[in-house]
């Protein structure tokens, strides 16, 4: 089965307007992390925002905010007044047991999903 | 800080042809990483290394091999490249194993003919 499911291929937004991204997670460790990362068209991965499991609240960043519904296992990506510049594919990754003292604790990918923000 | 570095940027190789990515990091990182990424299945870990001197295997290992030169260096084997193996390779850093954030370098494009 999938740890992490993104299942829109493709979105499209309105400059100024907000967008959610979807993602759900798949694991029974209690302790987990979510990432969302961005990658532009250049290719490089650039890190977004964090959500631990044992955390409280959403974690925002700037205009990004993560909407975290744990008993669903979904993270979804906020993106609020898009610019153009948003225009990226968007990855979103989990990493189980993140209190272990051993064992390997890779990030996991989802398939991504691909953000065009029109004008 | 230049952050996580990898080269070359591009390569073509033959079936068969042998080569070595390189990857450093210069934020003083115990854990580093590799991944490959092609289209459609997002990023998968190919081997990483929690801390010098260890490494372990990810998802796609076959294929490959790593070593952890030091602290900074993190590189990827290609012993005889295959078509198969035409991808982005993606390097990338934390802090440790367990840390929040992997930091990850702007990738190597390999094609194999």
């Amino acid at each position: 089965a999938q740890k992490i499911t993104q299942t829109q291929p493709g979105m499209f937004v309105q400059e100024k307007e907000a967008v959610t991204l979807d993602c759900t997670y798949d694991t029974s460790d209690p302790s987990y992390g979510l990432f969302w990362y961005k990658q532009p068209s250049s290719g490089e991965m650039i890190f977004l925002i964090y959500q631990g499991s044992y955390d409280q609240q959403n974690a925002t960043e700037g205009r990004y905010s993560l909407n975290f519904q744990k008993a669903r296992k979904s993270a979804n990506l906020v993106i609020s007044a898009s610019q153009l510049g948003d225009s990226a594919m968007y990855f979103c990754a989990m990493r189980e047991a993140l209190f272990r003292n051993s064992g390997n604790t890779p990030l996991v990918f989802g398939k991504g999903t691909r953000l065009s923000v029109i004008a | 800080n230049a952050g996580v570095t990898q080269t070359p940027k591009f390569q073509v190789l033959k079936t068969g042809q042998s080569m070595t990515l390189q990857c450093a990091q210069d934020m003083n990182h115990n854990s580093m990483y590799w991944y490959r990424q092609d289209p459609g299945m997002g990023l998968r870990l190919i081997y990483y290394s929690a801390s010098e001197g260890t490494t372990d295997k990810g998802e796609v290992p076959n294929g490959y091999n790593v070593s952890r030169l030091n602290k900074r260096e993190f590189s990827l084997r290609l012993e005889s490249a295959a078509p198969s193996q035409t991808s982005v390779y993606f390097c990338a850093s934390s802090v440790d194993d367990k840390g929040e954030t992997q930091y990850f370098g702007p990738g190597t494009r390999l094609l194999v003919l």
